[in-house]
């Protein structure tokens, strides 16, 4: 596996604002996610966070509120545009690691207020 | 749209009994079906998957067993313990892409000591 850390763990927003989350790995990864989890509800993907060029967004989230970057192969950032109370959740990133396996990280917990 | 479902949303055993979370997917194409268990406050960890080329994967005091045909796989642990008291989600590769998983509804377990 891989040790995955993100930055901040949780945070306390003000409606209108964006928050970026930091998401690094210890090692070279092929492929970062990015989920969404509302509270007591599952696991929903946002995004796959490509090195080098455009994240590819699932149905449902689009570029402009959720931008993502990912400069090299251990490091991504997602980014919580022009945020509302609705987007109050857990925020975590995925790593691939062999094939299929995914490894999460310890997750965003963002309040909206 | 693909979506998994996942039964039961919540599950109370005694300790040492035995527990099974089910769940049904709708994408024929899907051929990796991974468990994860998430505690209270923590990530999702993984803990076993399967295969669409394997009907039957254990490592200890789990197993899971996969049916292609009926688009079944369960998730089975035995002699249960307090510490296995978590949410279990599982999920179902989008397509013919192990990378891009869909979560089930998950199923709260509660080991009773």
């Amino acid at each position: 596996s891989a040790v995955i850390s993100q930055k901040p763990s949780r945070d306390i927003c003000q409606r209108g604002t964006s928050l970026t989350i930091q998401c690094q790995v210890d090692s070279q990864v092929t492929m970062m996610f990015w989920y969404r989890q509302q509270p007591g509800q599952s696991l929903t993907l946002i995004a796959t966070a490509n090195q080098g060029s455009e994240a590819t967004y699932e149905s449902g989230f689009v570029i402009d509120k959720f931008p993502i970057s990912r400069p090299n192969l251990t490091f991504s950032t997602l980014t919580v545009s022009n945020m509302s109370p609705e987007d109050s959740s857990i925020y975590l990133c995925s790593v691939l690691i062999a094939s299929d396996e995914q490894y999460f990280g310890p997750g965003t917990r963002l309040t909206v207020t | 749209g693909e979506n998994v479902e996942q039964h039961p949303s919540t599950l109370s055993v005694q300790e040492g009994d035995s527990a099974v979370i089910k769940c049904t997917y709708s994408d024929s194409a899907s051929n990796y079906f991974p468990w994860y268990k998430q505690e209270l406050g923590k990530r999702p960890q993984l803990i076993i998957d399967i295969r669409s080329n394997v009907g039957e994967k254990k490592d200890q005091r789990i197993a899971v067993t996969l049916n292609k045909t009926a688009k079944h796989f369960s998730l089975h642990i035995t002699e249960t313990q307090p510490e296995d008291s978590a949410v279990y989600f599982c999920a179902a590769s989008m397509g013919g892409a192990t990378n891009k998983l869909i979560f089930g509804t998950g199923t709260l377990l509660a080991v009773q000591p």
